[in-house]
């Protein structure tokens, strides 16, 4: 079975700085995906980055990067110059190795950037 | 890119009434649909799987007779909840599996707010 744990239930920024926020899966599988999103208060799910688990090189998407750790099976969401319209709801989700496989969510961060 | 057409964006029905809720795919073949529910404050929890043209699969405590999943063709899927109730208010999200690359393959709607009172 796939896990998703997400730590941090909130998170303050200052506006302009750098935010990390934490993931940690885990799956007997190889092969898997990991994706993050972002959900506003209209609820939309924004996609972020996603990492596959044989990527050799950090996914980078803008000021997202994702800090992929594999022997500690953890795939931090870096975001560069926090804006204020960052603030958010963020998922951490896997996809196991199947092509029809749903995705797994964490439980979720909230993000608040301060002005 | 790939859109997927969530419909209606919010829905206030009175207790015991039906309520359907429509995905559609609008620019690609939705081969698999993931049917979701997400309480306030709570993270995404997968209801139900449907591909097209078979019987959905549902996650573990929810009732297949309650949240009934048609995927009659590649391109919609709805989700109705019977004799709703109040328990039943939640903010459901549909995302659709296409095997390609745009967002690595799910697409999301935007999502139904169903009230019942």
């Amino acid at each position: 079975a796939q896990k998703i744990t997400q730590t941090q239930p909130g998170m303050f920024v200052q506006e302009k700085e750098a935010v990390t926020l934490d993931c940690t899966y885990d799956t007997s599988d190889p092969s898997y995906g990991l994706f993050w999103y972002k959900q506003p208060s209209s609820g939309e799910m924004i996609f972020l980055i996603y990492q596959g688990s044989y990527d050799q090189q950090n996914a980078t998407e803008g000021r997202y990067s994702l800090n992929f750790q594999k022997a500690r099976k953890s795939a931090n969401l870096v975001i560069s110059a926090s804006q204020l319209g960052d603030s958010a709801m963020y998922f951490c989700a896997m996809r196991g190795p199947n092509a029809g496989n749903m995705l797994t969510f964490g439980g979720g961060t909230r993000l608040m950037v301060k002005p | 890119g790939a859109v997927v057409s969530q419909h209606p964006s919010w829905v206030i029905c009175k207790s015991g009434t039906s309520v359907k809720i429509e995905c559609r795919s609008l620019d690609f073949q939705a081969t698999t649909m993931f049917w979701y529910r997400q309480f306030p404050k709570q993270s995404l929890m997968l209801m139900a799987t449907s591909n097209e043209g078979s019987k959905a699969t549902y996650e573990q405590g929810v009732e297949k007779d309650k949240f009934l999943i048609n995927h009659a063709s590649l391109t919609l899927s709805t989700l109705t909840v019977t004799s709703a109730h109040p328990e039943d208010s939640s903010f459901y999200i549909c995302s659709a599996r296409d095997g390609g690359q745009v967002n690595y393959g799910y697409t999301f709607g935007s999502g139904t707010r169903l009230t019942v009172v």
